[in-house]
């Protein structure tokens, strides 16, 4: 296992746009959580998942924002209508429900132009 | 809810010589602390945490970090810096046995020749 692994790293879209992020966990990670990190900022929780379970949302993730995690294993992120405040890092990070640290992958970073 | 404040946006210092972040928390209960290092376009590495126990906290690449409860302080510290040292570092929090990690804006550390 090569650790969590999201995909596209980069992704550049107009205005309006709907994207789709994807983020594989380590495998047998129950846990999986999205970060949003603006720049010269720390990640800013936006959701967390316990299995396939959504367990929170943060106030960050507006309606147009919706995470799922279908089978427990791999989690996607949309975002319908994209705006220019969006543009963002977005990073994933799974954990094992015995376990404290958290283990990032290498993020997905949106541009909205 | 917990908090976190770096107190420090930008650290240089030159190569080999000793270094602190400062980190300063709040929260009404029991807390874990983390520091975590961020290269550039690259994914969170934890670099140490406490969870209990003795309040010095050994980590990876020679660095440690002390838990201060009356200060509510978890200072990042290393004795001797190296050029490749040079990442964005960030002290995080999480309620213990909770779930959620809060993090930190941010210390940008970068060592000079």
């Amino acid at each position: 296992d090569t650790g969590v692994s999201q995909d596209p790293r980069h992704k550049i879209t107009k205005r309006g746009q709907n994207v789709t992020f994807r983020c594989d966990p380590i495998s047998e990670h129950n846990r999986l959580y999205w970060y949003r990190q603006t720049l010269g900022q720390g990640p800013e929780f936006l959701t967390y998942f316990q299995n396939e379970a959504q367990l929170e949302k943060s106030r960050l993730l507006s309606d147009r924002f919706s995470a799922e995690r279908p089978k427990g294993s791999f989690s996607t992120l949309e975002i319908q209508r994209t705006e220019q405040g969006d543009s963002a890092m977005y990073l994933c990070a799974s954990t094992h429900r015995d376990e404290t640290e958290a283990f990032f992958g290498q993020g997905t970073r949106l541009t909205v132009v | 809810a917990q908090s976190v404040t770096q107190l420090d946006s930008q650290v240089p210092v030159f190569e080999e010589a000793p270094v602190e972040l400062r980190c300063n928390y709040s929260s009404s209960v029991s807390v874990y602390l983390f520091w975590y290092v961020q290269y550039p376009n690259q994914g969170l590495q934890l670099l140490l945490k406490y969870l209990s126990g003795s309040t010095l906290v050994k980590g990876i690449n020679g660095f440690e970090a002390e838990f201060n409860k009356s200060q509510t302080s978890f200072h990042l510290r290393k004795p001797s810096v190296h050029i490749s040292d040079t990442a964005e570092y960030f002290c995080a929090v999480s309620e213990a046995g909770g779930f959620k990690t809060i993090f930190g804006a941010g210390t940008r550390l970068f060592v000079k020749a």
